[in-house]
């Protein structure tokens, strides 16, 4: 099974900061096969990236993925008060697989 | 616009089973995979397995394998999940998911469902 490790667990950032959320893969991922979700208490999940940096619908331009191979990087370049949540990586290139998640928490 | 819309929360005893259903509407359902994917109190998610809403073929995590059967009804384009043998292991929020990608039963998911909170409990 492919497993994920997303880091930090928690990140503490005020409004406007940078955040920079990181995902390795335990095996190569062919074509990037790599999704980004957000998920709010309470809440499903919502899609915001899939093919590692392509962003889904809807989603900010402040929200950017980038990375191949076994590491990717989910980036929010300015963090709006809406932003602050937990967030997933998902594995879909061999069966599918999800990151433990991290959290995104106001300082 | 497109939806996946669940049942209700479930209260269960251990040993029993539950069936959760899962109705897409706004797009056409048999061209699109549903996936279902469980979270337990204050943890991460965890994929269950994928039905083929066209044929009803099926695919489940290696953990569900014996215990868990996916279905679908085309005729009201809804979904079923049901999970038998339970225990306070299987407390979770059940979620549904339209698996949009491009290579069959392996893509990302969008939308998903409201989630149905399971509680198995005595």
């Amino acid at each position: 099974e492919i497993v994920l490790t997303q880091s930090p667990g928690t990140l503490s950032l005020s409004p406007g900061e940078r955040a920079t959320l990181s995902c390795r893969v335990s095996q190569r991922l062919s074509s990037s096969y790599l999704a980004w979700y957000q998920q709010k208490p309470g809440q499903a999940p919502r899609l915001l990236m899939y093919a590692a940096s392509t962003r889904a619908p809807g989603i900010p331009d402040r929200f950017s993925g980038s990375g191949s191979g076994t590491d990717f990087t989910l980036t929010i370049s300015r963090l709006e008060p809406e932003d602050f949540a937990v967030y997933y990586c998902q594995q879909y290139g061999t069966s599918q697989t999800f990151g433990q998640g991290t959290k995104v928490e106001i300082k | 616009q497109v939806q996946v819309v669940q049942s209700g929360a479930e209260v269960k005893k251990p040993g029993a089973s539950v069936k959760v259903s899962c109705k897409g509407s706004g797009y056409t359902f048999t061209d699109y995979y549903v996936h279902w994917v469980r979270q337990a109190p204050g943890q991460g998610l965890e994929w269950m397995g994928w039905v083929n809403p066209k044929k009803g073929n099926t695919n489940y995590a290696q953990k569900f394998q014996g215990r868990v059967t996916m279905t679908r009804d085309t005729s009201i384009t809804t979904a079923y999940m049901e999970l038998s043998r339970l225990t306070s292991d299987d407390t979770a929020v059940y979620y549904c998911a339209r698996d949009v990608g491009t290579v069959v039963g392996s893509g990302w998911f969008d939308p998903w469902g409201q989630g149905t909170l399971v509680t198995v409990s005595s």
